[in-house]
């Protein structure tokens, strides 16, 4: 079982739905990191977080610490949000970044 | 005015040589790493550096050595190279210490492919 699990692992969509999407993790963590890669491969960081929620336009990151699960939400999805969606945990000890193996998400127009 | 330069963008090689892989960030950060996508586009760190000191250096065989020129430098040498060292290679800066809660910054990586 991997320390980072993310659900679901492929997601189709229409334009304009509401998007969310997890990771669980079952080790103690200082923080957490949401990425994005593009179909062209480029990775972008999203948000890095170690409590509550952060909001980047249409993009919400929610953490529950006690319950080890994140969630990343896409308000009015658009075809260019179509990407794979990566959480990576940083463990308590700082020393460890561990990653999921992506969300990939596909926007329909 | 690219953030995190890689260069090459694609290296294709055959089994046994040895190659490098060359990382600039014009960012200021202090710290960079090295990460390997696999064809299953799972991400994994191989190493970090502090200040060009090397921070972390996860289970990486030894044909793989980073070296750090300065603090703005992280290339990565491989020797010998195997065919399941084929998949793209991301380097990333972040401000301050490793894995600290900083967001990083990555390149656009370097697809290696050994034949």
């Amino acid at each position: 079982k991997n320390e980072v699990e993310q659900s679901p692992q492929n997601l189709t969509a229409q334009e304009g739905e509401f998007i969310t999407i997890n990771c669980s993790y079952s080790v103690g963590i200082s923080a957490l990191h949401w990425l994005q890669q593009h179909p062209g491969g480029g990775i972008v960081s999203l948000f890095m977080l170690s409590s509550g929620k952060k909001k980047h336009g249409r993009l919400i990151a929610t953490i529950n610490i006690q319950e080890k699960h994140s969630s990343l939400h896409i308000t009015a999805s658009h075809p260019r949000d179509s990407a794979v969606y990566i959480c990576a945990v940083l463990e308590t000890s700082g020393s460890r970044l561990t990653f999921g193996e992506g969300t990939q998400l596909t926007v329909n127009p | 005015d690219t953030a995190v330069s890689q260069t090459p963008k694609y290296l294709v090689t055959q089994m046994g040589n040895d190659k490098s892989i060359k990382c600039e960030q014009n960012l200021g950060h202090d710290t960079m790493y090295w990460y390997k996508q696999d064809s299953k586009k799972f991400l994994k760190i191989m190493f970090s550096y502090n200040n060009k000191e090397l921070i972390i250096n996860e289970t990486v065989p030894n044909r793989f050595s980073p070296k750090s020129p300065d603090k703005a430098h992280l290339n990565l040498h491989i020797n010998s190279l195997e065919l399941g060292d084929s998949a793209v290679y991301f380097c990333a800066s972040s401000p301050t210490g490793v894995f600290s809660t900083d967001t990083q910054y990555f390149g656009p990586g370097t697809r290696l492919t050994v034949l």
